[in-house]
């Protein structure tokens, strides 16, 4: 399996602008994550999806954030309107349901967003 | 969440091993004990977890108190590549809280 995929690695955007963040899980993976970390907060939660139903949102920031999971194999993050202080790397993680707490989670390489 | 206290920053040789502690005093019962590593410019890495019992894989070892209020992680031979920030998380349900980690620093 190639892993956690995200797309785009890197992206440049003017502050107003819509921005899309794109995950595909490890297949087979029930959980789904997204995180963001910046050097002021570290790594945060911001959503957590079990069989492609968000469960926990309470990590997101505010209105203009929103993240959707249409099947087991694809998920975005979308920021509308964008705003400098939402530059960070966002990462987005899945894991198997089966083994509980005790699983491993795994990671993407990351989306570095730059909202100039 | 339950917390979890780490150094800063650690240094090592390559090649020696490096012990990595990691204080939990308000363990629960059920909460296992993960250590993740992020390499510059990369997501975040499992490396081990654990609940009760010392735990070997191929990247490192786990070693946890008995009273499972501390823990250890072992990187038995320290590489360059082993170079990262090292994250001890409890985890008692979907959630993985990353702290501060400890940042290792190997030296040639």
């Amino acid at each position: 399996d190639a892993g956690v995929i995200q797309s785009p690695r890197h992206e440049v955007t003017e502050m107003g602008q819509e921005v899309t963040l794109r995950c595909k899980p490890i297949s087979g993976h029930n959980s789904l994550f997204w995180y963001r970390q910046t050097m002021m907060r570290g790594l945060e939660l911001l959503i957590y999806f079990n069989n492609n139903v968000p469960i926990d949102d309470s990590g997101m920031p505010e209105d203009r954030f929103s993240a959707k999971m249409p099947n087991a194999s694809f998920s975005t993050l979308k920021i509308q309107p964008s705003e400098p202080r939402d530059s960070a790397v966002y990462f987005c993680a899945s894991s198997p349901s089966t083994g509980g707490w005790g699983t491993e989670a795994f990671f993407g390489q990351g989306t570095r967003l730059t909202v100039v | 969440d339950a917390k979890t206290t780490q150094p800063n920053s650690m240094e090592s040789n390559e090649e020696e091993p490096v012990h990595l502690p990691c204080n939990h005093s308000t363990i629960s019962g059920t909460d296992y004990i993960h250590w993740y590593r992020q390499l510059p410019s990369q997501g975040p890495e499992y490396v081990i977890h654990g609940l009760t019992s010392n735990v070997n894989n191929r990247m490192a070892s786990l070693a946890i108190a008995e009273d499972r209020k501390s823990s250890t992680l072992i990187l038995h031979r320290a590489t360059l590549r082993d170079a990262a920030v090292y994250y001890c998380i409890l985890r008692a349900d979907y959630k993985l809280s990353f702290g501060a980690g400890t940042t290792v620093t190997v030296r040639a």
